[in-house]
């Protein structure tokens, strides 16, 4: 199994609707979760870290099972603003000083 | 946004020539890390840095050093570039919790070597 895996899209879907992403990763030690955003051509943003009970913010849901070991990011009423890939980030505790694993992305787009 | 600066921009270089890129951060962080990216692998982790004078290799080291000789900077050098250089190379920070905190990004140096 891939450290860190995701669906690499396109997600193709159209304004209003929701979206889910997931990602697996293969370490079951792991302690931290992220979900970035990433615009063409710009520096990866954290859009949200990932919490053993779930968390939201604003239209945005994280979850994450570690029984599966996965997590996931839901996008309700999806705007145009939102078009964008979708960096899964992982902390594979590598040595001492751990070591976050990227997932390679997923690539949203939403049309009018 | 956390205040990172990476320079230059933009560089194309030739081969065999030595290139340098700087992280500049004024957010006194003690994690600092340099990442390339590249289509179809994501985000790989280079260097990273633990502290003034400490740094450790990340996943593709081999080609590159660093040297961290303020809180603040952290320098990326590729001794002698190559085409397999040719990257989009991002700095990151992260607050003392470094391993447990997520990272805050420049907004990346475009390489090309030709």
């Amino acid at each position: 199994r891939k450290e860190v895996e995701q669906d690499p899209g396109p997600f193709n879907v159209p304004e209003g609707a929701t979206v889910a992403f997931n990602c697996t990763y293969s370490n079951s030690a792991s302690q931290s979760f992220f979900w970035y955003r990433q615009d063409c051509r710009k520096e990866p943003k954290l859009l949200m870290s990932v919490y053993s009970s779930g968390n939201e913010d604003g239209r945005f849901t994280a979850q994450l099972n570690r029984a599966s070991q996965y997590i996931s990011l839901l996008i309700r009423d999806s705007k145009l603003s939102d078009s964008a890939t979708y960096l899964c980030v992982v902390n594979m505790f590598r040595g001492s000083q751990g070591n976050l694993i990227f997932g390679k992305g997923t690539k949203l787009s939403v049309k009018p | 946004d956390a205040g990172i600066t990476q320079s230059p921009r933009h560089k194309v270089t030739e081969t065999g020539t030595p290139v340098t890129l700087r992280c500049h951060q004024t957010e006194n962080h003690r994690y600092m890390y340099w990442y390339r990216q590249d289509p179809g692998h994501g985000l790989r982790l280079i260097h990273y840095s633990y502290g003034v004078k400490d740094t450790d290799k990340g996943e593709v080291s081999d080609g590159y050093s660093v040297s961290r000789s303020k809180t603040e900077d952290f320098l990326l050098t590729l001794e002698s570039a190559t085409s397999s250089q040719t990257s989009v190379y991002f700095c990151a920070i992260s607050d003392p919790e470094g391993a447990q905190s997520p990272l805050h990004f420049g907004n990346g140096t475009r390489l090309t070597v030709t």
